[in-house]
């Protein structure tokens, strides 16, 4: 199985600070099709996960457009550009190239 | 507006049998591909399967393929997880979810336990 790794587990940030969040990929999430099935998802206290950015860069719609992903192969990253009080919460990777589907183990962001 | 709704949890012995279902409107449910995800106390996400549309392709987390079973009827805009021989590892939340992941469920609790 595919194995993605956070980094850092744990996040703590200001109000209006920026912020990064590393997904490292044991093998290449680039498919024979050309895509790169690798998404975010915001998990917010007591919630259900949230879609944020498929395919590594594409935001979901009525994502606010201070997150960006970026990245290829096996080194991804999301990147909060502001962070606001709504952002906590446990953010994870997640990869649907190669079966069967995994996510990281997550990242927590807290606020200050 | 997408809707997943989830029922069927609940407290259920070790060694027993539970069926979850997941109702969904909002969308043409027989278009799209169908999951399930969980998530233990405090832990991660563990993706368990995914059935297509007219449910000829399933697939399942190898360590889960054995017990678990997803199914759908796309007359009932439904989907189903049948869970057998459940464990105090079962113990989770249940998610369904439309796979591309856009649209989740509320989830719905499992506790495995005697």
């Amino acid at each position: 199985d595919v194995v993605l790794t956070q980094t850092p587990p744990t996040l703590s940030a200001t109000i209006g600070q920026s912020v990064s969040i590393s997904c490292r990929s044991s093998q290449s999430l680039l498919d024979s099709d050309g895509d790169t099935y690798l998404n975010w998802l915001l998990q917010r206290p007591g919630q259900s996960p949230q879609l944020l950015i498929y395919s590594v860069s594409n935001l979901e719609s009525g994502v606010p457009n201070r997150f960006s992903g970026s990245g290829s192969e096996t080194d991804f990253t999301l990147k909060i550009s502001g962070v606001e009080a709504e952002d906590l919460g446990v953010y994870y990777c997640m990869q649907a190239t190669h079966a069967p589907l995994t996510f990281g183990s997550g990242t927590k962001l807290e606020i200050k | 507006e997408v809707k997943l709704v989830e029922s069927g949890g609940g407290l259920v012995q070790p060694g027993r049998s539970l069926k979850l279902s997941c109702a969904a409107s909002g969308f043409s449910f027989n278009d799209y591909w169908m999951g399930w995800v969980r998530q233990a106390p405090g832990k991660g996400l563990e993706w368990i399967g995914e059935i297509n549309q007219d449910s000829s392709t399933i697939n399942y987390t190898p360590s889960l393929k054995d017990k678990f079973t997803i199914s759908r009827d796309n007359a009932q805009n439904t989907l189903y997880l049948q869970m057998s021989k459940l464990g105090s590892e079962d113990t989770a939340i249940y998610y369904c979810a439309r796979v591309d992941y856009g649209y989740w469920g509320q989830g719905v609790m499992v506790t495995v336990s005697s």
